[in-house]
């Protein structure tokens, strides 16, 4: 078990452009989160998907900020036309089944937005 | 809104000292996560409290949770420069039963020198 893969680990983006950030979950796991970490800050939630369905994305910017998690393949988060303040460390975290609490973290990707 | 508040933020200490680092959240919880974050690195499971009066301790590292005083501590034996990282509490959100992922305290930076 690879354990839960995230990629790109660095992604370097001019403002106004597209970034695309990748989660695979761990197998047997169809539970994914994203969650955005700002310097010397905790991480906060963005959006909770199971396979095709997003179950929450309160956590969500309402503008410009999407996510999926398709029935074949990673879940994507995307960021459109992306700003300064996007620059972060994005994890997404996956679970086998809701009530449990065993909760894997990918080792995060890194966006820079210069 | 569920809100976790850690203290200290940010600590120095001496290899062979004692420390506590203090976990508060505002609402009754089922869950309390401690996780630890090397620079640069994603955040690793140390402990998971599921219920009043729960202890686990792990090498120089011992975790308590207290419901009633909605109430966690990590606690440090003896440290040693290898523990020096940021640890992180986090609980799930009762009322929506863990579905938005977990509420994340802004950690602890630990420094512990020679």
């Amino acid at each position: 078990n690879a354990g839960v893969m995230q990629n790109p680990r660095h992604l370097v983006r001019r403002r106004g452009q597209e970034a695309r950030l990748r989660c695979s979950p761990m197998k047997g796991h169809s539970h994914v989160y994203w969650y955005r970490q700002l310097p010397e800050e905790g991480l906060k939630f963005m959006v909770y998907l199971q396979k095709e369905n997003i179950i929450d994305e309160s956590g969500m910017p309402k503008e410009r900020f999407s996510a999926e998690f398709p029935k074949e393949g990673p879940s994507i988060l995307r960021i459109q036309q992306v700003v300064r303040g996007d620059s972060a460390a994005y994890f997404c975290a996956t679970r086998d089944t809701l009530t449990n609490e065993k909760l894997f973290f990918g080792s995060g990707t890194q966006l820079s937005v210069l | 809104e569920l809100k976790v508040e850690q203290n200290p933020l940010f600590l120095s200490m001496q290899e062979g000292k004692n420390y506590t680092i203090y976990c508060n959240y505002s609402t009754t919880s089922d869950r309390l996560y401690w996780y630890r974050q090397d620079p640069g690195k994603s955040l690793e499971s140390l402990f998971v409290l599921l219920s009043n009066g729960a202890v686990k301790q792990e090498g120089r590292l011992m975790a308590s949770l207290d419901t009633k005083a909605r109430l966690s501590t990590l606690h440090i034996t003896a440290a040693v420069h290898d523990l020096s990282a940021t640890y992180f509490c986090a609980v799930d959100n009762p009322l929506r039963g863990g579905a938005d992922g977990l509420t994340f305290g802004k950690g602890t930076h630990l420094i512990i020198q020679p």
